[in-house]
C-alpha cells in the first residue's frame, strides 16, 4: 500500500529557532499534499494545501511567513515552522493524495509531535 | 456554513458488542464521504470510502451506511475487539474535491 513518511517523529526546540518537518511519499506520486496540525483530544485543522512547483495555498489565519511549505518534487513536502514560540507547539500531520489513479483517498505521515520550550 | 458532525462524547461498549459511530453534515453535497481511524500519537489510516450511490458498504467486520437524503453516515464495528479502541474519523472533500475536511471524531473505547 502507500506510503507516507514524515520525520521527525518528536522534535524539542528552543524558542525561537526554526524547525522542519519533511514529508515523503515513498512509493507514489502526490501532486498534492496536506499539512495539518492537531491540538490534543480535538480533530485535524488543515493548514496548507501544498502543490508541486508552485507556491502553497494557506488556510484563512494560518501565517504564511511562520509556517513555510515548499514542495519541490512530487514525492517530497517540507514544512518549516519559522521563529518557533511555545504556542507552536502541537502535533503536525501531513497527507498526500497519489497523482494517478482514483486520488480520493488520503495517506497519512505518522506525524511530528513538536515542542517549544 | 458547512459542517461536519461527529459525537464529540466517547463511545463505551463490551468487547464482542456492535459499535455505532455517527456522522452528520450539512451544507454539503459530497459525492462520497470516507472513514479513517486514529491511534493516539498517529497520523489517521484511511478505512473505507462509500459513494452517494452506494447505501452500504462493508469490509471485514466494518460496515458504512450512507443517507445521502438524511445527510448521514454511520460507521459500525461489529464483534468489537479491544483493539478497535481508537479515534474515528468522517472526512468529506469540499465541492470540487480539493480539499478534504475531518470531522472532530469520536473516540471509542472497547473494554474487555
Amino acid at each position: 500500500g502507500a506510503v507516507v513518511s514524515q520525520h521527525p517523529s518528536w522534535v524539542i526546540c528552543k524558542s525561537g529557532t526554526s524547525v522542519k518537518i519533511e514529508c515523503r511519499s515513498l512509493d507514489f506520486q502526490a501532486t498534492t499534499m496536506f499539512w495539518y496540525r492537531q491540538f490534543p483530544k480535538q480533530s485535524l485543522m488543515l493548514m496548507a494545501t501544498s502543490n508541486e512547483g508552485s507556491k502553497a495555498t494557506y488556510e484563512q489565519g494560518v501565517e504564511k511567513d511562520k509556517f513555510l511549505i515548499n514542495h519541490a518534487s512530487l514525492t517530497l513536502s517540507t514544512l518549516t515552522v519559522t521563529s518557533a514560540h511555545p504556542e507552536d507547539s502541537s502535533f503536525y500531520i501531513c497527507s498526500a493524495k497519489p497523482t494517478t489513479g482514483r486520488n480520493e483517498k488520503l495517506f497519512f505521515g505518522s506525524g511530528t509531535q513538536l515542542s517549544v520550550l | 456554513s458547512q459542517k461536519i458532525e461527529q459525537n464529540s462524547e466517547a463511545l463505551n461498549i463490551q468487547e464482542g458488542k456492535t459499535a455505532t459511530l455517527t456522522c452528520n453534515y450539512t451544507n454539503y453535497s459530497p459525492a462520497y464521504l470516507q472513514w479513517y481511524r486514529q491511534d493516539p500519537g498517529r497520523g489517521p489510516v484511511f478505512l473505507l470510502l462509500i459513494r452517494e450511490n452506494e447505501k452500504e458498504k462493508r469490509k471485514e467486520r466494518l460496515k458504512v451506511t450512507f443517507d445521502t437524503t438524511l445527510k448521514q453516515s454511520l460507521f459500525h464495528i461489529t464483534a468489537s475487539q479491544p483493539a478497535d479502541s481508537a479515534t474515528y474519523l468522517c472526512a468529506l472533500d469540499e465541492t470540487g474535491g480539493f480539499k478534504t475536511i475531518f470531522g472532530a471524531g469520536t473516540r471509542l473505547f472497547v473494554k474487555a
